[in-house]
């Protein structure tokens, strides 16, 4: 079976400009987790999807954040405008009991 | 908020000895579960221990979990160089969906 899919692997970009990341996650899975990774901060919830509805949003730094669930094998992860200090790892996971399955997260670099 | 704390932030032993990480949480669980990640790669999920269960094992590993003091250790025996990662300990605080992930504990395993 293949796992979380996410992309791109790596995005450098300028900032201001609006950065898109994607996720599909695992087929039959009901959760899917958006997570940020950095050295100082770790790994951060940012926002979690129950069958496509977004249940906490509460860890989405702020209004330059955005999440959507179209449909069960599809999300994305938006930045506009981006900044420099969103550089991080980002990771999308999803599940269908209690352990999570992650993807191999999107590098993002914002200089 | 950190739920889960791991300790120690890095361990260094050599080929074939044994790695004991802890984890300490501040709340009341219903489970909590252990993941390794490698570098340049997305977490995997190794095991979840139940707040009822106070044991459990899995290959080499082997996992506690006292919830009276609120702590667990991972034990990893007879350990490898590929057993060279970052592990994160993750817990349902406050009985909630999704889980909180500590800071992690660096593992180098030496040839």
């Amino acid at each position: 079976d293949a796992g979380v899919i996410q992309s791109p692997r790596h995005e450098v970009t300028e900032m201001g400009q609006e950065v898109t990341l994607r996720c599909k996650p695992i087929s039959g899975h009901d959760y899917l987790f958006w997570y940020r990774q950095t050295m100082m901060r770790g790994l951060e919830l940012l926002i979690y999807f129950n069958n496509n509805v977004p249940i906490d949003d509460s860890g989405m730094p702020e209004d330059r954040f955005s999440a959507k669930m179209p449909n069960a094998s599809f999300s994305t992860l938006k930045i506009q405008p981006s900044e420099p200090r969103d550089s991080a790892v980002y990771f999308c996971a999803s599940s269908r009991g209690r352990s999570q399955h992650f993807g191999d997260g999107t590098r993002l670099s914002i200089l | 908020s950190q739920q889960g704390e791991e300790d120690p932030q890095a361990l260094s032993i050599q080929e074939g000895e044994n790695a004991t990480m802890n984890c300490s949480y501040k709340t009341s669980i219903n489970n909590l579960q252990w993941y390794r990640q490698n570098s340049g790669r997305g977490l995997v999920h190794l095991i979840l221990i139940r707040s009822n269960e106070r044991e459990k094992h899995s290959g080499r590993l082997r996992v506690t979990l006292d919830t009276s003091k609120k702590s667990s250790s991972l034990l990893i025996t007879a350990s490898r160089a590929a057993d060279t990662a970052s592990y994160f300990c993750a817990t349902d605080e406050n009985y909630g969906q999704n889980f909180v992930f500590g800071p992690g504990t660096r593992l180098s395993v030496l040839p």
